[in-house]
């Protein structure tokens, strides 16, 4: 079962904009990671936050985490044309039987026009 | 360079024919895992492996089979069982002994048709 669901679906926006996705999940997480996908390609880290963390950032990205919400979003600020790419959120079950597993969401497509 | 590489790119087979998904990476990483994408779909666990020689089904591991006799490969064989078998198939590894923090490192996916 896929515990991430991310909004929206599809964002267009134009170069120099700011492009911000976000996810929820059902239940109790380790962490929450997110990967970027170029179309045909695998998938590659962009970062990843903790439970007992509220946000963290990495260059241009800034990612928050609310447990009382379920949810986290991804800012992408000064967006670039290369930063189209499919972005998925990734969900580490807090213990259990699910060791190790990440649950993907469904992703958000962003394209960026120059 | 360290990284996962995934043969062969492109595969098609006939209805029927079982057909193996090569995944090898030179990360010394102890914990492998396969996943199916279907369009427009998030990734779906088939199956993982935390160390040599074992492994664990994942959310839709019927129809599918693999092995780890070696910490390098993780191959994935799609039998005749596996009714909708045409995806993109990404293999990931992590360093998961280490901690629960350690991101996947994917390879470049081998997009399977079978008709």
């Amino acid at each position: 079962s896929q515990q991430g669901e991310e909004d929206p679906q599809a964002l267009s926006i134009q170069e120099g904009e700011n492009a911000t996705m976000n996810c929820s999940y059902k239940t109790s997480i380790n962490n929450l990671q997110w990967y970027r996908q170029n179309s045909g390609r695998g998938l590659v880290h962009l970062i990843l936050i903790r439970s007992n963390e509220r946000e963290k950032h990495s260059g241009r990205l800034r990612v928050t985490l609310d447990t009382s919400k379920k949810s986290s979003s991804l800012l992408i600020t000064a967006s670039r044309a290369a930063d189209t790419a499919s972005y998925f959120c990734a969900t580490l079950h807090a213990g259990g039987t699910s060791y190790g597993k990440l649950t993907f969401g469904q992703g958000t497509i962003l394209t960026v026009h120059p | 360079d360290g990284g996962i590489t995934q043969s062969p790119k492109y595969l098609f087979r006939k209805e029927g024919q079982n057909v193996t998904l090569s995944c090898e990476q030179n990360l010394n990483h102890d914990a492998m895992y396969w996943y199916r994408q279907d369009p427009g779909q998030g990734l779906r666990l088939i199956y993982y492996s935390q160390i040599v020689n074992d492994f664990q089904k994942g959310d839709i591991a019927e129809g599918y089979s693999v092995s780890r006799e070696k910490k390098e490969s993780f191959p994935l064989t799609v039998t005749s069982a596996q009714k909708n078998p045409t995806a993109f198939y990404l293999c990931a590894s992590n360093d998961q002994g280490s901690s629960y923090n350690s991101p996947l490192h994917f390879g470049n996916g081998t997009r399977l048709t079978v008709t």
